[in-house]
C-alpha cells in the first residue's frame, strides 16, 4: 500500500521570505500523481499543485513550485515570497494511476505559518 | 457553475441516529468519492463512484452506505451514528479522463 509522509508537523516563515515543506511517498508503481493541497481554517480543500510521475520537469504555478525527485520518492513544495494569506494547513497526497484506483493518499499535514 | 456542492454544513446527531449527507456536482464528472478528516489526520476515503450506478468501498466504509443514481448526486448515509463517526467529511469529483480532483466544502458531523 502507498503512504505519504510530512515530517514537518509545523513550520514557520517571515513575510517575504521563502519556505520549503517535505514529502516522501512510498510506492511501487510508476505512475501516479501527486498533488499539494491547502487547508485554510475554513476546512476547505483548495488544490495548490499536481504533478505527473511520468513529466521530468516540476511543476510551477506563480509562487508555488516543487522539487519532484522520483527515484528518491520525494515532493518537496517551496513557497517563495510568503504571503499572510499562505498560512494554512498543506497536505501532499498521491493517486496511483492504475486503473480503478481512486483513493487519494494523504500525509498528515504540515501546519505553515507566516509571520508579518 | 457551482462546482461541488455538500449539504448539510454542520449538523449534530445523537447515536443511533441516521442521516445522510448530499453531495452535488455540476462539472459531469464521472467520479465522485467521500473522505472523512479526523484530528491531525489527511483525508482518507470511505466510498467511491466511477459512475451512476457503480460504487466501490474505499478505506474506511464501515458504517456508511452509497449510492450514485445520477451523474450528478452521490449522497452518503449514516446508517446508525457513532461518536467515532463524528468527523469532517468531503464530498469530491473529477472527469475521467482528468487528474485533479475537486473538493466540496466540508461538512462537519458531531455525533453525542
Amino acid at each position: 500500500a502507498q503512504t505519504v509522509t510530512q515530517s514537518q508537523p509545523e513550520m514557520s516563515v517571515q513575510e517575504a521570505e521563502t519556505v520549503t515543506l517535505s514529502c516522501t511517498y512510498d510506492t511501487s508503481e510508476s505512475d501516479y500523481y501527486l498533488f499539494w493541497y491547502k487547508q485554510p481554517p475554513s476546512r476547505q480543500m483548495i488544490l495548490v499543485i499536481r504533478q505527473e510521475a511520468y513529466k521530468q520537469q516540476n511543476a510551477t504555478e506563480n509562487r508555488f513550485s516543487v522539487n519532484f525527485q522520483k527515484a528518491a520518492k520525494s515532493f518537496s513544495l517551496k513557497i517563495s515570497d510568503s504571503q499572510l494569506g499562505d498560512a494554512a494547513m498543506y497536505f501532499c497526497a498521491y493517486r496511483s494511476d492504475q486503473g480503478g484506483s481512486e483513493k487519494l493518499v494523504f500525509g498528515k499535514g504540515t501546519k505553515l505559518t507566516v509571520n508579518p | 457553475n457551482a462546482g461541488v456542492t455538500q449539504t448539510p454544513k454542520f449538523q449534530v446527531l445523537k447515536t443511533g441516529q441516521s442521516m445522510t449527507l448530499q453531495c452535488a456536482q455540476d462539472m459531469n464528472h464521472e467520479y465522485m468519492s467521500w473522505y472523512r478528516q479526523d484530528p491531525g489526520m489527511g483525508l482518507r476515503l470511505i466510498h467511491y463512484s466511477v459512475g451512476a450506478g457503480i460504487t466501490d468501498q474505499g478505506e474506511v466504509p464501515n458504517g456508511y452506505n452509497v449510492s450514485r443514481s445520477t451523474t450528478e448526486d452521490f449522497p452518503l448515509r449514516l446508517l446508525s451514528a457513532a461518536p467515532s463517526q463524528t468527523s469532517v467529511y468531503f464530498c469530491a469529483s473529477r472527469v475521467g479522463s482528468g487528474n485533479t480532483i475537486y473538493f466540496g466544502e466540508g461538512s462537519w458531523l458531531t455525533v453525542v
